[in-house]
């Protein structure tokens, strides 16, 4: 069966840089979600899409935004990054809202 | 205030042993949706359960169990014979439609090693 895709799996950014992470959902999800997992955290919600639109928007620093295109992939742009953006980024999909999760294998970044 | 809290920070087990993960949540909402997760070594986020906060009924899927219980506001999950793959840390999260929509507000985790 078809999961979700992020890519890329592994990023290395310097301070201040700006980084860019795609997410695409499974055939026929209509919501995606972002999340942010630090090193030994839980993860923690960014923003969320239904039908390309922002549906809901959890602590993500003013650096950041995110869009869904028509396509229903997402892309999170995070700026001026800082060494504390290093974490595992996840995206995940939903056929609907309230419905289970499914979690693509995360985005590790690494800010130097 | 935490709104899902998973008391077990870590669990040891010998395999072959059954071992229950605790998770109690907080909410106001009437209509509320739990789950569990499993993330091993490798960092994916799998996903193992959901249930929703109308229907209490206790479910088994192979050697996994899990327990719903309004009344205490607990959602308790129960490896049987554990095996050293069981070995990863298991998220409890909740999702309040009411209140914040359907994002996931995940519990610290509980990370369960199992011992050959």
């Amino acid at each position: 069966a078809a999961g979700v895709i992020q890519s890329p799996r592994h990023l290395i950014k310097e301070k201040r840089e700006t980084a860019t992470l795609k997410c695409y959902p499974i055939p026929r999800h209509d919501t995606v979600y972002w999340y942010q997992q630090g090193p030994g955290q839980d993860p923690q919600f960014l923003i969320s899409f239904y039908e390309k639109m922002q549906s809901d928007k959890g602590s993500i620093p003013d650096r950041f935004s995110a869009q869904q295109f028509s396509d229903y992939h997402s892309e999170l742009n995070m700026s001026s990054l800082e060494l504390g953006d290093s974490a595992l980024y996840f995206c995940a999909s939903s056929p609907r809202q309230d419905y289970e999760q499914y979690f693509g294998p995360g985005t590790r970044l690494t800010v130097t | 205030a935490q709104k899902v809290t998973q008391a077990q920070t870590e669990i040891s087990v010998v395999e072959k042993e059954d071992v229950t993960l605790d998770c109690v949540y907080e909410t106001r909402d009437t209509t509320y949706y739990l789950f569990w997760y499993k993330q091993p070594p490798s960092g994916e986020l799998v996903f193992l359960i959901r249930r929703n906060s109308f229907d209490e009924q206790n479910e088994i899927s192979g050697r996994y169990s899990w327990n719903f219980q309004k009344s205490t506001s607990s959602f308790n999950f129960t490896i049987t014979a554990s095996q050293v793959v069981d070995s990863a840390v298991y998220f409890c999260a909740l999702s309040e439609r009411e209140t914040s929509g359907s994002r996931l507000t995940f519990g610290e985790g509980t990370q369960l090693t199992v011992n050959p």
